[in-house]
């Protein structure tokens, strides 16, 4: 199984709102990633999960808190988000550690609507 | 911390030709990945490439890193309508990140 899944595909929420995205992998992959993609840009690391530990943190805002529960599960809760927020939300996992020697594999994305 | 820019931003072809997209970096780097991304859907894999490698082939993709230009380049050989993907470079971030994408190509291929 090389899938990673995501849900929900679609999310749409309001500023007071509390959310969850959920990630999973079942291909033994101790690296797990979050990235937020705005329309036409690249995708931006959010954060890095290797082997079950918070590595990275790219200057996040406190209104997105990831959870790495077991090796084949992440979560960002949502929280308080502002409409800018809104965005395409990919989760990625790697072999090992945040590594440009290993490749991603990609989910679909949750595409997270703020009103 | 943008390391990867690509060039052209956007390609239009017709099927049966070749593609050739460019990344150029600024800071030396050890692995330089491309990815594929179709509309809204998440990114695929296509190469990885090390800083001692000069060329790498995968069925009708090739991909050069030129590391004294600091630059490589992705070439689709006859180009498919299912080509039709946005795709990004990968590389290290001048600050030692990992995974520091390129602002990417987005490539049509017209029936």
């Amino acid at each position: 199984d090389t899938e990673v899944t995501q849900t929900p595909k679609h999310l749409v929420m309001g500023m007071t709102n509390k959310k969850s995205l959920k990630c999973e992998q079942h291909m033994g992959h101790r690296a797990m990633y979050w990235y937020k993609q705005k329309a036409k840009k690249p995708p931006e690391l959010m954060f890095v999960y290797s082997y079950e530990k918070l590595s990275i943190n790219e200057s996040v805002p406190s209104r997105f808190s990831p959870e790495c529960p077991n090796s084949s599960l992440l979560n960002l809760h949502l929280h308080a988000l502002q409409p800018e927020d809104s965005a395409l939300y990919l989760c990625a996992s790697s072999p090992h550690r945040a590594d440009m020697r290993y490749e991603q594999y990609f989910g679909p994305g949750t595409r997270l609507t703020v009103t | 911390s943008q390391q990867g820019e690509e060039d052209p931003q956007a390609l239009s072809i017709q099927e049966g030709e070749n593609a050739t997209m460019n990344c150029s970096y600024k800071t030396s780097i050890n692995n330089l990945q491309w990815y594929r991304q179709n509309s809204g859907r998440g990114l695929v894999h296509l190469i990885l490439i090390r800083s001692n490698e000069r060329e790498k082939h995968s069925g009708r993709l090739r991909v050069t890193l030129d590391t004294s230009k600091k630059s490589s380049s992705l070439l689709i050989t006859a180009s498919r309508a299912a080509d039709t993907a946005s795709y990004f470079c990968a590389t290290e971030g001048n600050y030692g990140q990992n995974f520091v994408f390129g602002p990417g190509t987005r490539l049509s291929v017209l029936p």
